[in-house]
C-alpha cells in the first residue's frame, strides 16, 4: 500500500533560517506526491505536487520539494523561513486505487523572531 | 472562482444521534471526495464520488454513507454518532479521479459528539 512518513511532528526554525520538512514514501508503483499545508481553523491547501514530470518541483509561497527515488524522499524545503509560514504541513500520496490521498500525520512547523 | 464549500461550519450532536454534512464542489469539478481529520493527525480517506458513483471507500464503518447530486454536490451522513466521531470532516473536489488530478480542499466541518 502506499503511505507516507514524515519526520518530526514539530519543527522549530528562526525567521529567515532554511525550512526542511521531510517525508518519505512507500509505494509499489511509480508515485504521485503533494504536499498540502494547514493553517488553523482552516481546511487544506496545496503547496505542490510531484507527478513525475520533473523531480525538483516548485511551489507556492517559495516552498519547492525534491522527489529522490533513491532514497524514497519528497522533501519540502524553503530557503528563508517567514512569520507566515507558522502552520501544519502535511505530505501525501495517492493510493494504489487512485482515489484516494493517503496523508502523512503532519509536522507543525514553529518560526521564531 | 468560489473554492469547495461546505456547511455547516461547526456542529454538536450527542451520541446516537445522526449528523448530516454538505459540500459543494468547485464549478466543474466532477469528483468529490470525504476525509475525517481527529485533532493532531493526518486526514483519514472515507469516499469518493465520481459522477454520482461511488468510486473508493476507506475503512469506516456503515454508519458513514454518502452520496452525489446531478449538480456535483454531496452529502457525508454519520448514524448512531459516538464520542468518536468527533473531528474535522474535510471535503475535497477535483476535476477527475485519476491518481495524479489534484484535489481541493473545502475549510471543512468541525464536528463535535457529546
Amino acid at each position: 500500500a502506499q503511505s507516507v512518513t514524515q519526520l518530526g511532528s514539530h519543527v522549530s526554525v528562526s525567521e529567515g533560517a532554511l525550512v526542511l520538512l521531510r517525508c518519505n514514501y512507500s509505494s509499489s508503483v511509480p508515485p504521485y506526491l503533494f504536499w498540502y499545508v494547514q493553517y488553523p481553523n482552516q481546511g487544506l491547501q496545496l503547496l505542490l505536487k510531484y507527478t513525475s514530470a520533473a523531480t525538483l518541483v516548485k511551489g507556492i509561497n517559495g516552498f519547492e520539494a525534491e522527489f529522490k527515488k533513491s532514497e524514497t524522499s519528497f522533501h519540502l524545503t524553503k530557503p528563508s523561513a517567514h512569520m507566515s509560514d507558522a502552520a501544519e504541513y502535511f505530505c501525501a500520496v495517492n493510493s494504489n486505487s487512485g482515489y484516494a490521498l493517503n496523508f502523512g500525520k503532519g509536522t507543525s512547523l514553529l518560526v521564531t523572531p | 472562482d468560489a473554492g469547495v464549500t461546505q456547511s455547516p461550519t461547526h456542529l454538536i450532536k450527542t451520541r446516537g444521534q445522526h449528523v448530516t454534512l454538505r459540500c459543494s464542489p468547485i464549478s466543474g469539478h466532477k469528483s468529490v471526495s470525504w476525509y475525517q481529520q481527529v485533532l493532531g493527525q493526518g486526514p483519514q480517506f472515507i469516499f469518493q464520488y465520481y459522477e454520482k458513483e461511488e468510486r473508493g471507500r476507506g475503512n469506516f464503518p456503515d454508519r458513514f454513507s454518502a452520496r452525489q447530486f446531478p449538480n456535483y454536490s454531496s452529502e457525508l451522513n454519520v448514524n448512531a454518532l459516538l464520542l468518536g466521531d468527533s473531528a474535522l470532516y474535510l471535503c475535497a473536489s477535483s476535476w477527475d479521479s485519476p491518481r495524479q488530478e489534484t484535489q481541493y480542499f473545502g475549510p471543512g466541518t468541525r464536528l463535535l459528539v457529546l
